[in-house]
């Protein structure tokens, strides 16, 4: 079965500084691997994806994360907060198989301190 | 043009009554989901469908059944609604596994 869990359920940095939220998965199989965003009141947005072809994958909004099969891991990083990244943010895994259900990560809420 | 919309957007209710939250979507996608998020947003699956035919159906009350006239809508029915029945209802369309998900905003359900 597949599985994602995330480092810290809150995440706090100020703005300008590194963003760095944490996610491994679990997997039996080559797994594709998404990160949306969740805004206060809104339906999840699609941030980035890794679907075997590029290692490092860059995404909208400045996000970008790398995917290390060594360590299952998929940690989402973007260069300097701004206020507006201030959301809920989920890992999700699935299989590379027609049809087959997308599992979500926990949630990582961030926090953008001025 | 919303791509994926979701009516209604809150629905307040009493324990026992049935419901109904409706979903369009526009934007071809041969495959539509319902994603329930809980009080601590832990979003779980509950149904998928692709062209017309039920494809996941997870361990879900019956009283829930999710019904798709043609793909483009999928609704959700509930009946004898309960207190834990409370959540974010989501909506979800997708054309293939490796494009991701295109969700709708939610309908915010309280039972009472």
């Amino acid at each position: 079965a597949q599985s994602v869990t995330q480092l810290g359920s809150h995440v706090s940095v100020s703005e300008g500084a590194l963003v760095l939220l944490r996610c491994n998965y679990s997997s039996s199989v080559p797994p594709y691997l998404f990160w949306y965003v969740q805004y206060p009141n809104q339906g999840l947005q699609l941030l980035l994806k890794y679907t075997s072809a590029a290692t490092l994958v860059k995404g909208i909004n400045g996000f970008e994360a790398e995917f290390k099969k060594s360590e299952t891991s998929f940690h989402l990083t973007k260069p300097s907060a701004h206020m507006s990244d201030a959301a809920e943010y989920f890992c999700a895994v699935s299989k590379k198989t027609s049809y087959d259900k997308v599992i979500f990560g926990p949630g990582t809420s961030l926090s953008v301190i001025p | 043009d919303t791509a994926v919309s979701q009516t209604p957007k809150y629905l307040v209710t009493q324990m026992g009554n049935d419901k109904s939250i409706k979903c369009e979507q526009n934007l071809g996608h041969d495959t539509m989901y319902w994603y329930k998020q809980d009080s601590k947003k832990f979003l779980k699956i509950m149904f998928s469908y692709n062209n017309k035919e039920l494809i996941i159906n997870e361990t879900v009350p019956n009283r829930f059944s999710p019904k798709s006239p043609d793909k483009a809508h999928l609704n959700l029915h509930i009946n004898s609604l309960e207190l834990g029945d409370s959540a974010v209802y989501f909506c979800a369309s997708s054309d293939r596994q490796v494009s991701g998900y295109t969700f709708g905003s939610g309908t915010r359900l309280t039972v009472v």
